[in-house]
């Protein structure tokens, strides 16, 4: 079966590094996203991507935050300078159809900020 | 705006008893309607969904009828298994192009042999 997977699955960085979370979303899928889960709390979605140009962002995804494609397979997250409060779980999700097609979501990569 | 309100856990109970999970939802329109679970150490995972109401969504013996009239998505299992010990999460995506998902908080269910 399909399946969404993401690398790594747990990332220990210092505050005020670069991280880059990678996405290998199912091959057919056109619509991509980011959500993150911080612990004890709610799913939050940070970005939409189709085309390859973001479709919508929340006001999470600040300018630390960015997304991209670069090869057609990956899709990535990159925070630009980690703080304490991005640690968190970050899922990767991506569907084949705008309206009603299943959201497919990773096992997700957990990021411990220090 | 859009908004999912889930009980609070968590849930404990024995092997074989009835699991009620309560949902519901604000939205304006339509939305479609999702279970998600969260096994202990591994990712998301849909459950099941229903697009319009009255439909009844159904997997792992596991059901949730989309309520217009009271705007509910309940998720209930006759007899749950210690394997059903996760997170469930209630989620709801608005009508239209690439609409994003709005999540519940999730309730933590742990079953005990």
């Amino acid at each position: 079966e399909p399946e969404v997977t993401q690398t790594p699955s747990h990332q220990v960085t210092q505050m005020g590094q670069e991280v880059i979370l990678r996405c290998v979303p199912i091959s057919n899928h056109l619509y991509f996203y980011w959500y993150r889960q911080i612990l004890g709390q709610k799913v939050e979605f940070l970005v939409s991507f189709y085309n390859n140009e973001i479709s919508e962002k929340s006001e999470i995804f600040d300018d630390q935050f960015s997304v991209e494609r670069p090869d057609g397979s990956n899709f990535t997250l990159k925070i630009r300078s980690t703080k304490l409060e991005d640690s968190a779980m970050y899922f990767c999700a991506s569907k084949e159809t705008a309206n009603t097609g299943e959201l497919f979501f990773g096992e997700g990569s957990r990021l411990t900020v220090l | 705006g859009n908004s999912v309100t889930q009980m609070e856990g968590p849930v404990t109970l024995s092997e074989e008893a009835f699991l009620t999970i309560n949902c519901t939802y604000t939205a304006t329109g339509y939305p479609s309607l999702f279970w998600y679970v969260q096994y202990p150490g591994e990712g998301l995972q849909l459950l099941l969904k229903a697009t319009k109401a009255d439909d009844k969504g159904s997997n792992k013996g596991f059901e949730a009828t989309y309520r217009k009239e009271t705007t509910s998505f309940h998720l209930e299992k006759g007899s749950v298994q210690v394997s059903d010990s996760a997170v469930y999460f209630c989620a709801s995506k608005g009508a239209g192009n690439n609409r994003k998902l709005i999540w519940g908080l999730g309730t933590s269910l742990a079953v005990n042999p």
